[in-house]
């Protein structure tokens, strides 16, 4: 089975921090995305990325960058974090190709911003 | 540009009742729709895909969707509900590529 893993379950910043969220799978995928959710709003689409060392925004790239140095890895930085970034973070993978569409998603971050 | 719309906040239902949860979807061609499930701490899961053809499609857990064209709609059902099926259900759509709109989600409750 695919393993999207996500570092942390629940995080705690202060408002101005440096934060990062990483991700990690297992399956060989090319393209790998960062959602966050919030309750009424759904999952809306930060970043995502086709291969290595490359990123395409989301809908809501604001206050957010990407990084993905390796294939398994993609990591979701918050440069300096406010409480309205406050959220579950959903990383998720997908092959490319035929399949491109079905999304694998790891168990999410709760991140609070004080 | 792509929307869904998940009219349906919250929906309570007893163990063993059938069940339809409504998705309907803004998209200018022929979409791909999805509906993914979120069992409390997890991530979501794939339920089932249309891309074409038949307009019945059936998923895991032994729910299924129809789309309906004339009513830009992708309704999820089941017909028996099981308690662990409480859950929040997301109706998804994209236009190929892998850049999905998400609903705003469903929250099933089932009652025993």
């Amino acid at each position: 089975d695919v393993k999207v893993t996500q570092s942390s379950r629940y995080l705690v910043k202060r408002t101005g921090e440096k934060v990062f969220l990483e991700c990690v799978q297992d399956m060989d995928h090319e393209n790998m995305f960062w959602y966050r959710q919030d309750p009424g709003l759904g999952l809306r689409l930060i970043y995502f990325s086709y291969d290595v060392k490359m990123k395409e925004k989301g809908d809501i790239p604001e206050g957010y960058s990407v990084s993905r140095e390796k294939k398994e890895r993609f990591s979701l930085i918050l440069e300096s974090a406010s409480t309205n970034q406050t959220s579950m973070y959903l990383c998720a993978s997908s092959h490319g190709g035929e399949e491109n569409e079905k999304l694998f998603f790891g168990s999410g971050t709760q991140l609070s911003v004080l | 540009a792509q929307s869904v719309t998940q009219p349906d906040i919250h929906i309570t239902v007893s163990e063993g009742a059938s069940l339809e949860l409504r998705c309907n979807y803004s998209y200018g061609a022929t979409p791909y729709l999805f509906w993914y499930v979120q069992s409390p701490g997890q991530g979501l899961q794939l339920l089932l895909k249309y891309f074409s053809g038949d307009t019945l499609v059936q998923g895991i857990k032994g729910f299924e969707a129809e789309f309906k064209r004339s009513q830009s709609s992708f309704n999820l059902r089941k017909p028996s509900v099981h308690w662990s099926d409480a859950a929040e259900y997301f109706c998804a759509v994209t236009g190929g590529g892998n850049k999905l709109t998400f609903g705003t989600g469903t929250q099933l409750k089932v009652e025993l």
